[in-house]
Order: structure tokens, then C-alpha cells, then sequence
């Protein structure tokens, strides 16, 4: 069974400062899709990143990255220059198929 | 155009009452979805619509009845709720199923059932 794992409940950054939400998953499939999503506190939950599992270069999105390692099945964000904007529930999500699973989430703070 | 919206923002009902859910994209996606959101808890799937037709019901009770009136519409009727159904519900929709990666969200309709 496919499940998605954030081992990281909550986690906090000083502004400006890099942070790393960790992100694994378990799946028996060769092709499949890897997100980011985000989500402020009462505000719409958007996508902050996407990874194809084919690719093996990393994703980039201006000040969000992704290092993501197949065969460990990890996939980690790096959220660099840190915004208060920027603090969230952040989901990682998986896809394969007709299938899309989230991760439980986890709760970022921003420190000014 | 990358939106997803939907109506009402905000339901409060009484557990006897009939209400619906409404969502609308207008990006040519295919497939649409329906998830129920708990406070600080992932999304879960309920419903997923493809090409207007019902493909995937993850076991939803039926009080719950979704209806895909045309591509671009998704409703979710509501008919007498428990108190525990109240969350976000959140529509979804992408170009495919299957391998179509991102999904874009509505802003939800926070119901309340008492």
C-alpha cells in the first residue's frame, strides 16, 4: 500500500534563515508524481512544488527545492530565505494512477 | 486561468436539512475531486469524478450524493449530516487522472452541522 510519511509534526525558522521538511514514502510503482503543497492557516491550499518520479534532476521553484532520492523514496523541501508568508501547514502528496495521498502535514512557524 | 472556486464559503445546517456544495473550474480539466478536511489533518479523499463519470468513492456514507452535472461543475448534496461530518470540504480538479499531476484546490466550504 502506498502511504506518505512527515515525520515532522511542527517545525520552526528564524526569518531569512533555511529550513528542510522531510518527506518519505512507500510505493511498489516505477512512474509516479511528488508534491508540496501549502497551506495558511485559513486560506487556500496551494502548490508549491511537483517532482516526476522519471526525473532525476531536482525541482526548483525560486526559494523551494527538493531533494529528492528515489531509491531511499525520500523527498524532502528546502524552503531557503525565509518569509513570514511563508509560514503554513506544508503537505507532501504523492500520486500514482487513480491514487493521491497526503502526508499528516507538517505545521511550520516563521520566527521574525 | 488556474481557479477552482466554490460556493457556499460557509453552511451551517441542521442535521434534518438537504443543502449542496458547489464547485466550478474553468482550466478544461477532466477529472474533479472532493476531499473532507479536519483541522490540522491531511485532506481525505471522497469522491473522484473523470470525464464526468464517477470513478472512485472511497467508501463515503450516502448521505453524501456527488452529482457532475457538466465538465466544468461538481456538487456535493448534503442530506441529513451528523455533527461529526462538520470540516472543510475541498474540490479539486486536474487534467486527468492517472498520472496528470497537479491538482489545483478550491478555497473549501467550512460546514458546520448542529
Amino acid at each position: 500500500a502506498q502511504t506518505v510519511t512527515q515525520s515532522q509534526p511542527e517545525m520552526s525558522v528564524q526569518e531569512a534563515e533555511t529550513v528542510t521538511l522531510s518527506c518519505t514514502y512507500d510505493t511498489s510503482e516505477s512512474d509516479y508524481y511528488l508534491f508540496w503543497y501549502k497551506q495558511p492557516p485559513s486560506r487556500q491550499m496551494i502548490l508549491v512544488i511537483r517532482q516526476e518520479a522519471y526525473k532525476q534532476q531536482n525541482a526548483t521553484e525560486n526559494r523551494f527545492s527538493v531533494n529528492f532520492q528515489k531509491a531511499a523514496k525520500s523527498f524532502s523541501l528546502k524552503i531557503s530565505d525565509s518569509q513570514l508568508g511563508d509560514a503554513a501547514m506544508y503537505f507532501c502528496a504523492y500520486e500514482a494512477g487513480n491514487q493521491f495521498y497526503f502526508g499528516t502535514g507538517t505545521s511550520l512557524t516563521v520566527i521574525p | 486561468d488556474t481557479e477552482v472556486t466554490q460556493t457556499p464559503k460557509h453552511l451551517v445546517m441542521g442535521m434534518t436539512n438537504k443543502k449542496s456544495l458547489k464547485c466550478e473550474q474553468h482550466m478544461g480539466h477532466r477529472a474533479m475531486y472532493w476531499y473532507k478536511q479536519k483541522a490540522k489533518k491531511p485532506p481525505e479523499l471522497m469522491f473522484v469524478y473523470s470525464y464526468e463519470k464517477l470513478s472512485i468513492n472511497e467508501s463515503v456514507p450516502s448521505r453524501f450524493s456527488p452529482e457532475c452535472p457538466n465538465s466544468s461543475l461538481l456538487n456535493l448534496h448534503l442530506h441529513a449530516l451528523q455533527p461529526e461530518d462538520s470540516a472543510l470540504y475541498l474540490c479539486a480538479s486536474s487534467q486527468e487522472t492517472g498520472l496528470a499531476g497537479t491538482q489545483y484546490f478550491g478555497p473549501g466550504t467550512r460546514l458546520t452541522v448542529t
